[in-house]
This record gives structure tokens, C-alpha cells and sequence, in this order.
């Protein structure tokens, strides 16, 4: 069975610092797909980054990167300069790469960023 | 290029009372998922289709609860009777899963339904 664990419920920064996000994983499958949405107040789900299995590069996008590290099968989400915009709650969840790639969640990160 | 699309937004009724939740995918998907998020188990997948077909149906919580999919262009979920405890956000959100292995998988803006 998949599980995803993201062991931060609440994190407040004060803007323009840094932070991080954790989330770790489980699965038996030896190719999966590994995201991150984010719901901000509003309550819609938006799509930020779907990670290959067999890419562990990490990745930056503006003021986001992503560090995967299967040895420890975690996927940790860093937003640097954090700004009030950033206020939300954070989802990492885990797909099998074949099959119907349902998504497996995350209990969510509620992430505060204060002027 | 419209995204996935839910109807009603919000939804209040009252116990007992049938409710029926819309769902548009974005054109070309052949997969569609029914998630519910609630703040004790968080989000839930319940039912998902592919080319309008159910493939598993073992997160639906109830009996209560079915969902359809007559077309590859629409999908319902409805609960009947529904009860307090169905008081949620209903999430829509379909994709393609395909032999290369890479799909997307886009979410509606979600049914906040509450049953008094």
C-alpha cells in the first residue's frame, strides 16, 4: 500500500524567509510519480510540480525547488523569500506510474506566512 | 481552454435529501476521479473511470453514494439520503493515463456541501 506522510501540520514564517516543506513516502513500486499541489484559501487545488521515480534531480522553479531523495523517500518542497501569497495549505502526494495513477495524499502542510 | 468544471459550487441540504454533483473534464481526458476532502481524513479518492468506465469504486464510503459517467464529457456523484456526516468538499479531477506513463491530473474548483 502507498502512504504519504507530511509530519508538519502548521508551519508560520514571517515573510522573506526561507522554509521548507517535508514529506515522505512508501511504496513498493519501483517507478511512481510524486507531486505537489497547493490550496490556497480559495479551496481549489492547483498542480505545482509531478516528479518521475527515476529522476532525482532536483528542480527550481522561481522561488521553488524541489529535493528528491529516494534513499530516504522523501520529496521536500523549499520556497525561498517566502511572501503572504504563499499562505496555503501544501499536499505532496504519490501515483503508481502504470495502472489508472490515482493519487495518494498527504495530510497537508498549512503553511502561514505573515507580512 | 475551460478547465475541469463542477456545479453547484456550494450546496446546502437537508438530511435525507438526494444531491447530485456535476462534473465537466477537460476535453480529451479519459480518466476522471471523484475525490472528498474533509479536515479528519483529508483528501479521499472515492470512485475513479476511464473511457467512462469504473474502475474502482472501493473509496466510496457507502451505498449512499454512486456515481456515473454516461459520457466522456460529463459524470455525477449523488448521495441518497445524505447525512451530516457527507458534509464536505467534493473534488472532480481527470487526466490521461496512457502505455507512456505520463499523465496530468487537473482539479475542479470543488462542491462544498453541507447537510444540516
Amino acid at each position: 500500500a502507498q502512504k504519504v506522510t507530511q509530519a508538519q501540520t502548521e508551519i508560520s514564517v514571517v515573510e522573506k524567509e526561507d522554509v521548507t516543506l517535508d514529506c515522505v513516502y512508501e511504496t513498493r513500486d519501483t517507478t511512481y510519480y510524486l507531486f505537489w499541489y497547493k490550496q490556497p484559501p480559495s479551496g481549489e487545488l492547483v498542480f505545482l510540480i509531478r516528479r518521475n521515480s527515476f529522476d532525482e534531480q532536483n528542480e527550481i522553479s522561481g522561488r521553488y525547488s524541489w529535493n528528491f531523495q529516494k534513499s530516504t523517500s522523501s520529496f521536500n518542497f523549499t520556497i525561498t523569500a517566502s511572501q503572504v501569497v504563499d499562505s496555503a495549505v501544501y499536499f505532496c502526494a504519490l501515483s503508481e506510474a502504470t495502472g489508472y495513477s490515482t493519487l495518494t495524499f498527504g495530510k497537508g502542510t498549512m503553511l502561514l506566512v505573515s507580512p | 481552454d475551460a478547465g475541469v468544471i463542477q456545479s453547484p459550487r456550494h450546496e446546502v441540504t437537508e438530511m435525507g435529501q438526494e444531491v447530485t454533483l456535476r462534473c465537466k473534464p477537460i476535453s480529451g481526458h479519459n480518466s476522471l476521479f471523484w475525490y472528498r476532502q474533509t479536515m479528519m481524513r483529508g483528501l479521499e479518492l472515492l470512485i475513479y473511470f476511464n473511457n467512462n468506465v469504473p474502475i474502482d469504486d472501493s473509496g466510496m464510503p457507502e451505498d449512499r453514494f454512486s456515481a456515473k459517467m454516461p459520457n466522456a464529457s460529463f459524470s455525477t456523484l449523488k448521495i441518497q439520503p445524505s447525512e451530516p456526516r457527507d458534509s464536505a468538499v467534493y473534488f472532480c479531477a481527470s487526466g490521461n493515463t496512457g502505455t507512456s506513463g505520463r499523465y496530468e491530473q487537473f482539479f475542479g474548483p470543488g462542491t462544498r456541501l453541507t447537510v444540516l
